[in-house]
């Protein structure tokens, strides 16, 4: 299938701070989505992306679509205790029926 | 967000038993999917749904079996649970393959075969 890397795995940061993960797929994608995930719970579809070099925000997330159309970004500002969790990117192309997705980014914040 | 239920939330079985986990959903999205989660691996696809009765294999599809006899509902079964299908199981629902579609996600099932 796919692969998605997605970086880094994990990040540790002081509250406040701004944080930033990437994915990159080895394959053309047209829709990118980020999703967070806490303890013990499904995944929550953050952001959805459809187009090359879009850029869409979401209070302090702001995600963007690559021109290249094989990676996407995912940046948070000013990090709060409750932006902790696992957050993973997604990505479906225009050939089949799945949606593939990173190995997630592991966020702490510590206050 | 989609309204979709697993069920149940979490189970412990014995190795070699038949195990079947329930995915509902009340939105009437055409495709639904099966997920496996364990460290170090993310999201597996197992078998997804493009329809009542369509089903196609997913990465990680041997040892599982699904069935879709209604829209809302998508079953996944374990035919003879193993050890390695230990896993957190996740379903999701995705309203079709057009152009700007998202996938969303069920609580998860917790799975613990001994």
């Amino acid at each position: 299938g796919q692969q998605l890397n997605q970086s880094p795995q994990s990040m540790f940061i002081q509250e406040g701070e701004d944080v930033s993960m990437n994915c990159t797929s080895s394959s053309i994608f047209n829709t990118w989505l980020w999703y967070k995930q806490d303890p013990g719970e499904g995944p929550v579809l953050l952001i959805a992306l459809y187009k090359a070099g879009e850029l869409t925000s979401n209070g302090r997330l702001t995600a963007q679509f690559g021109i290249t159309r094989k990676d996407s970004f995912l940046n948070i500002s000013a990090s709060i205790p409750s932006d902790v969790g696992i957050y993973f990117c997604a990505g479906k192309d225009s050939t089949g029926n799945q949606f593939y997705f990173g190995t997630g980014t592991s966020l702490t914040v510590i206050p | 967000d989609a309204g979709i239920t697993q069920s149940p939330r979490h189970k412990v079985t014995e190795t070699g038993t038949p195990v079947t986990l329930r995915c509902h959903q009340t939105e009437n999205h055409r495709y639904m999917y099966w997920y496996r989660q364990d460290p170090g691996h993310g999201l597996r696809l197992i078998h997804y749904s493009y329809g009542v009765k369509d089903t196609d294999k997913g990465e990680v599809s041997d040892g599982y079996s699904v069935s879709r006899s209604k829209t809302e509902d998508f079953l996944l079964t374990l035919e003879s649970a193993t050890s390695s299908q230990t896993s957190v199981y996740f379903c999701a629902t995705s309203p079709g393959l057009g152009r700007n579609t998202e996938a969303f996600f069920g609580q998860g099932t917790r799975l613990t075969v001994v």
